[in-house]
Parts: structure tokens; sequence; C-alpha cells
């Protein structure tokens, strides 16, 4: 079965914290994505990647970045957590062949206090 | 970017009910999903179908790309069926999914 693993299910963090939110697939998937999902706003994806070293914005990058230095693992990171980036995080992966489903991590609920 | 739109917002059954939920989208898209996200936060792939029809168990979808609309049936609802539904798509120049706002159904026994 397909499995996209995040490491904390719950993390709680200090304004101006650098904070770490890892995700690692094992079906040898070629996309991952980093969603943020808040109430009434949905999901809003923050970066994806296409390919090991390869990272594309999202429509919300401010305050973000990401690392993918092996296929298998897609990081985020809160260079300085701040209030407003506490949310659920939710990790994603997909086959990178075209027409392929989405699968998802059980999501990181990060409050930043 | 493309537009998604999903109705109703909210939705409650009795268990055994039927339901329709609705994704509008507004550019054709190569790609379209549908997402049930459990209580617990669990987002579950449910459907991949950017046109066409398909069944899976008491649940299927009908995408009209044509006409830009997608609709997820539920039949013979169960309490396990609750939570947020969401629909998802990809225009031909994106690459990325867009989610539209979710449809949340609560079964009620």
């Amino acid at each position: 079965d397909v499995k996209v693993t995040q490491s904390s299910r719950y993390l709680v963090k200090r304004t101006g914290e650098k904070v770490f939110l890892e995700c690692v697939q094992d079906m040898d998937h070629e996309n991952m994505f980093w969603y943020r999902q808040d109430p009434g706003l949905g999901l809003r994806l923050i970066y994806f990647s296409y390919d090991v070293k390869m990272k594309e914005k999202g429509d919300i990058p401010e305050g973000y970045s990401v690392s993918r230095e092996k296929k298998e693992r897609f990081s985020l990171i809160l260079e300085s957590a701040s209030t407003n980036q506490t949310s659920m995080y939710l990790c994603a992966s997909s086959s990178g062949t075209g027409g392929e489903k989405l699968f998802f991590g059980s999501g990181t609920q990060l409050s930043v206090l | 970017g493309i537009q998604v739109e999903q109705s109703p917002p909210d939705l409650i059954l009795q268990e055994g009910a039927n339901s329709t939920l609705r994704c509008n989208f507004s550019d054709s898209v190569n790609n379209l999903q549908w997402f049930h996200q459990n209580p617990w936060g669990q987002l579950i792939n449910l459907f991949y179908i950017p046109s066409g029809t398909k069944q899976n168990g008491r649940l299927s979808a009908t995408t009209v790309a044509t006409e830009r609309y997608s609709l997820l049936y539920i039949s013979s609802s169960q309490t396990t069926d609750s939570g947020v539904y969401f629909c998802a798509v990809e225009g031909p120049t994106d690459y990325k999914l867009s989610f539209g706002a979710g449809t949340t159904v609560t079964v009620r026994a």
C-alpha cells in the first residue's frame, strides 16, 4: 500500500524558532507537495517538487522554504516561526507520470505560541 | 488560476439516505480528483476522474468536462461517510491541483 509518513502528528513551537517538518514516501514517487489547511480556507499549496533538488513555489510560499535532497524525502522549513503559521500541514506525493492520483500523509498540527 | 467551487458547503444526512455533491470549475481540466477527509484529518483519494463515470462501492462520480462540473454520489450513507469531501482540479497549464473549499457531510445514525 501507498505510504506517506509525516514525522510528527502534533508540534508546539515558540515564535522565532526554526521548524522542520519532515515527510517521507515509500512509493518512488517523483512529485511531492506541501499544503497547509486552515478552517474556511481549504487546502493551499506552499511548495512542490518534481525531482530531487528541484523546488517550485506554490500559492503561499512566503515564510517557508523546502529541501529535497533525496527522492523519498521532502522537508518543509519555517525559518522563523510566527503565530500566523499555526496550521495543519499536509504532505502529499504522486508518481509524476501524468494524470496520477495524489496521496496524503496524516498531517502535522503545528501550534506556534 | 483555475477556480473550484463546491456545493453545498454543509450536508446533514440520516443514515441510509442518498446524496449528491457538486464541483464546478472555471476552465478545462486534465486532472480531477475527489478526496474524503475523515474526522481525524486523514485525506483519502476516492476517485481520479477527469471525465466519465466511475463507481467504487456505494460511491460513484461523474465528470462532464465540457460543462465544467463533477458530481460525487453517496448512496445508502453510513456514519463512517462523515467528514469533508474535497474536489481538486488541475488545469491544462497548471502543474498542481487546486482544491475547492469542501463539503462537510454529517451522517446521523
